[in-house]
């Protein structure tokens, strides 16, 4: 079946840097996205969601960008924080069609902030 | 988190004795889902349901049942624990069928 992946497990950045963390997808008619955060111990927060009809958007340091051509998806957080170390994951859905058993999660990359 | 709570938050059994986690939503939403959360995997859907008594399977529903005899709590229950039901579980909570979640902290299950 078509499954959303992650690229990396693990990724370390200095504290004050920008991180990049990535997503591929592989159903074409997905055309809905989530990214969540989870902190060791609890359950995955919300950190934004994109729609198909969008390349991009951003909230309060965080950008989402998506590539249907390429069907990659990524998180952008500027300025890392330690309260920033997390495991990511990005999710998929289909609005039409995708059913409440549709939304698929990835694996998650872990970040790491270097002080 | 606000809004959606699981109970236990950790629970140790014993293999073949049964099972039940709780989860309470303060918010109304229709939809509520069970997860559990290995290493190695994504989250992985068991049951979800869609209104009151009406579930539905999802991809991990073998040795689980669930019931929801009210819009607030949804319950999941182990007949018979077996020691590959040793996981994290969350419930979450959605307004919308293909809409966003909302997690609760989730529930450490260790079945020995």
């Amino acid at each position: 079946g078509e499954n959303v992946g992650l690229h990396l497990p693990t990724l370390s950045v200095q504290e004050g840097d920008n991180s990049i963390i990535n997503c591929a997808y592989s159903n074409s008619a997905s055309d809905y996205f989530i990214w969540y955060k989870q902190e060791s111990g609890k359950g995955p927060q919300f950190i934004i969601d994109i729609r198909s009809n969008m390349d991009k958007r951003q909230g309060q340091r965080v950008t989402v960008l998506l590539n249907k051509t390429v069907k990659h998806l990524s998180l952008q957080i500027a300025a890392t924080q330690p309260g920033d170390s997390a495991v990511y994951f990005c999710a998929e859905n289909m609005t039409e069609g995708g059913g409440a058993d549709g939304l698929t999660f990835g694996k998650g990359t872990h970040l790491i902030i270097q002080p | 988190d606000a809004g959606i709570t699981q109970s236990p938050r950790h629970k140790v059994t014993e293999t073949g004795t049964p099972v039940t986690l709780r989860c309470h939503q303060t918010e109304n939403h229709r939809y509520m889902y069970w997860y559990r959360q290995d290493p190695g995997h994504g989250l992985r859907l068991i049951h979800y349901s869609y209104g009151v008594k009406d579930t539905d399977k999802g991809e991990v529903s073998d040795g689980y049942s669930v019931s929801r005899s009210k819009t607030e709590d949804f319950l999941l229950t182990l007949e018979s624990a077996t020691s590959s039901q040793t996981s994290v579980y969350f419930c979450a909570i959605s307004e919308s069928e293909t809409g966003q979640r909302l997690f609760g902290s989730g529930t450490q299950l260790s079945v020995l």
